[in-house]
């Protein structure tokens, strides 16, 4: 299994530029989520899928577009990139059962420059 | 709104010493995991703790969940260097979807 996998790696945009992070996880989770990470502020969850078609809003939605086609993917779309934005995106995957949800995996983060 | 404070933001330790980090929600959690992130790394799962008083152990690694399941601490026995990174808490809330982090605990352990 790859796990979680984040592509690109590096990204810098210049301000008004669009792009979308791509996601994708191989071990069938049903929760998939994505945060940002700045110095100082932990991990703030923008937007999170609990399953293919739905898709809500976290802490800090503002600015992203996400949707969930299929249980694998789930990418995050800068529509207009401001220098706000600069940070460094994770996108996560849990299990969810009966139980609740349980560890979530990580991808290795893409780290995200606008100027 | 659901806050997930976590004191204290650094610690640095003699290599040996004890090391705790604290985690307090404002409202009451359905479960709380801890991650480990190393320096430019990814954050990794240690741990999950769902009941009310429940405390597990790995290793030098002890967790603990609060009776209200509002607060959750870790403590970690006589640090090695290996322990260096930044300690993460993340409560889930009741009858939500969505994981709230503290703002981490870096640890500096000098040899």
């Amino acid at each position: 299994n790859a796990g979680v996998t984040q592509t690109p790696k590096f990204q810098v945009l210049k301000t008004g530029q669009s792009m979308t992070l791509q996601c994708a996880q191989d071990m069938n989770h049903e929760y998939m989520s994505w945060y940002r990470q700045d110095p100082g502020m932990g991990l703030r969850l923008i937007h999170y899928s609990v399953g293919a078609g739905i898709t809500d809003q976290g802490e800090v939605p503002n600015g992203y577009n996400v949707s969930r086609s299929t249980t694998e993917d789930f990418p995050l779309r800068l529509l207009s990139a401001a220098p706000s934005q600069t940070s460094v995106y994770f996108c996560a995957s849990s299990y969810s059962g009966t139980g609740g949800l349980y560890e979530q995996y990580f991808g290795p983060g893409t780290r995200l420059t606008v100027t | 709104g659901q806050q997930v404070m976590q004191i204290p933001q650094y610690q640095h330790v003699q290599e040996g010493e004890d090391f705790t980090t604290y985690c307090n929600s404002s409202t009451t959690l359905s479960n709380i995991q801890w991650y480990k992130q190393r320096p430019g790394g990814h954050p990794v799962f240690l741990i999950q703790l769902v009941k009310s008083g429940e405390v597990k152990k790995q290793k030098r690694l002890t967790f603990q969940f609060g009776e209200a399941k509002k607060n959750s601490s870790l403590h970690i026995t006589a640090t090695q260097t290996t322990d260096v990174g930044t300690y993460f808490c993340a409560g889930l809330e009741d009858n939500f979807n969505k994981f709230y982090f503290g703002s981490g605990t870096k640890l500096n352990v000098k040899p």
